[in-house]
This record gives C-alpha cells, structure tokens and sequence, in this order.
C-alpha cells in the first residue's frame, strides 16, 4: 500500500477562491481524520469519519468549511471562500480499529 | 481543546544524553500513541501503548502509562542528533469511538 495519499502537496490561491484538498485513505481503514497544523495553533483535529459516516466535525472552524467521504477510498476537504487566515498545513490521516494512525504527507496552503 | 498535553514544549540535549517528554490527558481511554513529526513532513507513528499496559519498549524508545495519573512519558535512550524533530501524544477516547486528539508537542533538539 502506498500509505495515506494526499494532493495537491501545495496549493497557493487568492483570497475568495473554492480550495479542494484531497485524500485517499489506505485501504482497509475504517477511519479518517482531517488535521490542520499551525505555529500558533498546533495541530487541530477539524473533522473524524467512521466508516464514511461523519461523526465529530466539532473541530471545523466555520461554515465556510466542509468535508465529504463519498466511499471507503476518497475524501475531501473544502473551503469556500477562502482567506488568508485559513493558510497551514492540512493533514489526513486514516486507522483501522484501535490502532495507529497513518498520516499523509500534508497539503500546504497559502492563501494570498 | 487538546486533549494531551506535552511537556515540556521544547527540549535541547547533547547527543548521547537520554531525552524524557511527558504527557498529560483527561479522560479515560483506550489506549495513548506518541507520534515524530520532522520539519515539513506528516507525524510518523512510534509506539501505541494500551490502556491495560504499563510500559512498553521499542529499541531505544520506552513508553509508561499511569491512567491513575492520566499520563505518560516517552523516553528516547542515547539520543543522536537525527532524533531532533517534534514529538506528540495523541489519545484514542474510550468515549469517542477511535477518535485520535493530539497534543501541542514537544519540540526536541539534539546537538551533535
């Protein structure tokens, strides 16, 4: 297995525009995390799904902020519009059931 | 808010020296994973240590779990400087079906 796959690894955009961030999980996982990392925040959990269903999304900053799993092997993480606060590095990270997770290398966002 | 709590945030030791970081959490769980993460790149697992156990060894790693205490320390014996990067704990909440929070981390240098 390749591990956790996500794309693109960087994306700048202008303030406004839709982002799209990708993640495929590795297979067989019954978990996947969204995590943003910041110097002044650390690394947050933004949103959990169990078997594609979303069961925390507690941590997802504002309604400009959505994510999706449509099935087992892709998810993605949406901001629209975009601003500038909203640049870090966006991780996803997939587990089966009571073990460790594996993460992806990251999406780094900038938005100018 | 996070759930683990490291401590201390930042540490720097001469290669050699053994490298000790603490983490605190606050509800119960099914078991606490410390986690490397090197400058850019995704967290790596290091070690899963579950709740019924004690201590765990993995080379020169050693892991203890006090859930009386709600914590945990990790031990790197006999640093060398490639040990340098960011360590985080993270919780798998017994409440929270495999939900996986993290830390602030400890940022972890070592000096040639």
């Amino acid at each position: 297995d390749a591990g956790v796959i996500q794309s693109p690894r960087h994306e700048v955009t202008e303030m406004g525009q839709e982002v799209t961030l990708r993640c495929k999980p590795i297979s067989g996982h019954n978990s996947l995390f969204w995590y943003r990392q910041t110097m002044m925040r650390g690394l947050e959990l933004l949103i959990y799904f169990n078997n594609n269903v979303p069961i925390d999304d507690s941590g997802m900053p504002e309604d400009r902020f959505s994510a999706k799993m449509p099935n087992a092997s892709f998810s993605t993480l949406k901001i629209q519009p975009s601003e500038p606060r909203d640049s870090a590095v966006y991780f996803c990270a997939s587990t089966g059931l009571n073990t460790e997770a594996f993460f992806g290398q990251g999406t780094r966002l900038t938005v100018v | 808010s996070q759930q683990g709590e490291e401590d201390p945030q930042a540490l720097s030791i001469q290669e050699g020296e053994n490298a000790t970081m603490n983490c605190s959490y606050k509800t119960s769980i099914n078991n606490l994973q410390w986690y490397r993460q090197n400058s850019g790149r995704g967290l790596v697992h290091l070690i899963l240590i579950r709740s019924n156990e004690r201590e765990k060894h993995s080379g020169r790693l050693r892991v203890t779990l006090d859930t009386s205490k709600k914590s945990s320390s990790l031990l790197i014996t006999a640093s060398r400087a490639a040990d340098t990067a960011s360590y985080f704990c993270a919780t798998d909440d017994n409440n929270a079906g495999n939900m996986l929070t993290f830390g602030g981390g400890t940022r972890l240098m070592v000096k040639p």
